[in-house]
């Protein structure tokens, strides 16, 4: 079975300081990892991904996303945050030997970026 | 939003009539996916198509049913709308993968539907 764990649902942090925001994953093989962000009213938008290769997957927005396969985690950073970055951020994966092709959400981390 | 529109953006409708929402994309992707958005549950799969006609049922499929019967358009009709239905809800797309093994799946701006 696939799952992800987001075990925040709100972050705080004071603009200008790095942010983290944290997802853990199981699947019973290899993933596919993603991060999307919500801002509001509005759909997902896609951050970022990890499909092979380099642990640190860079992103859209100057946001970036480590993959620990010891850990099972993918947790999304940025080094300084911007108020424009408040927002509803999704991990979500995949395993890679599922035989169809959806994605397994989790229930959201509400960052906001204090001025 | 990727070229994907949905309609209605917005519905009010009451118990035990019948819904169908509609995604529309321009992008001709293969593959075209409803979810559901719901506080504390962050998204969850209705059905998926992977081609015209080729549909599969998801996480929480129950009471929904869905069609696609050209590349660009996948329906999802709610039969007999309940209260539990209420929701926002979003249709995604994503591309064949190709020699990545999996593309991302973009989203479109989602139809707020209250069942009464």
């Amino acid at each position: 079975a696939q799952s992800v764990a987001q075990p925040e649902d709100q972050v705080n942090v004071a603009e200008g300081n790095p942010l983290t925001v944290k997802c853990t994953y199981s699947v019973s093989g290899n993933p596919y990892l993603f991060w999307y962000v919500q801002y509001p009213n509005r759909g997902l938008q896609f951050l970022l991904k990890y499909i092979t290769g380099d642990n640190l997957v860079k992103g859209s927005y100057g946001f970036e996303a480590e993959f620990n396969k010891s850990q099972t985690s993918f947790h999304l950073k940025k080094p300084s945050a911007l108020v424009s970055d408040s927002a509803l951020y999704f991990c979500a994966v995949r395993d890679r030997t599922a035989g169809a092709n959806n994605l397994f959400f989790g229930t959201g981390t509400r960052l906001t970026v204090i001025p | 939003d990727a070229g994907i529109t949905q309609s209605p953006r917005h519905k009010v409708t009451e118990t035990g009539t019948p819904v169908t929402l509609r995604c529309h994309q321009t992008e001709n992707h293969r593959y075209m996916y409803w979810y559901r958005q719901d506080p504390g549950h962050g998204l969850r799969l209705i059905h998926y198509s992977y081609g015209v006609k080729d549909t599969d049922k998801g996480e929480v499929s129950d009471g929904y049913s869905v069609s696609r019967s050209k590349t660009e358009d996948f329906l999802l009709t709610l039969e007999s709308a309940t209260s539990s239905q209420t929701s926002v809800y979003f249709c995604a797309i994503s591309d064949f993968p190709g020699t990545s093994g999996y593309n991302e799946q973009f989203f479109g701006p989602g139809t707020r539907l209250t069942v009464l």
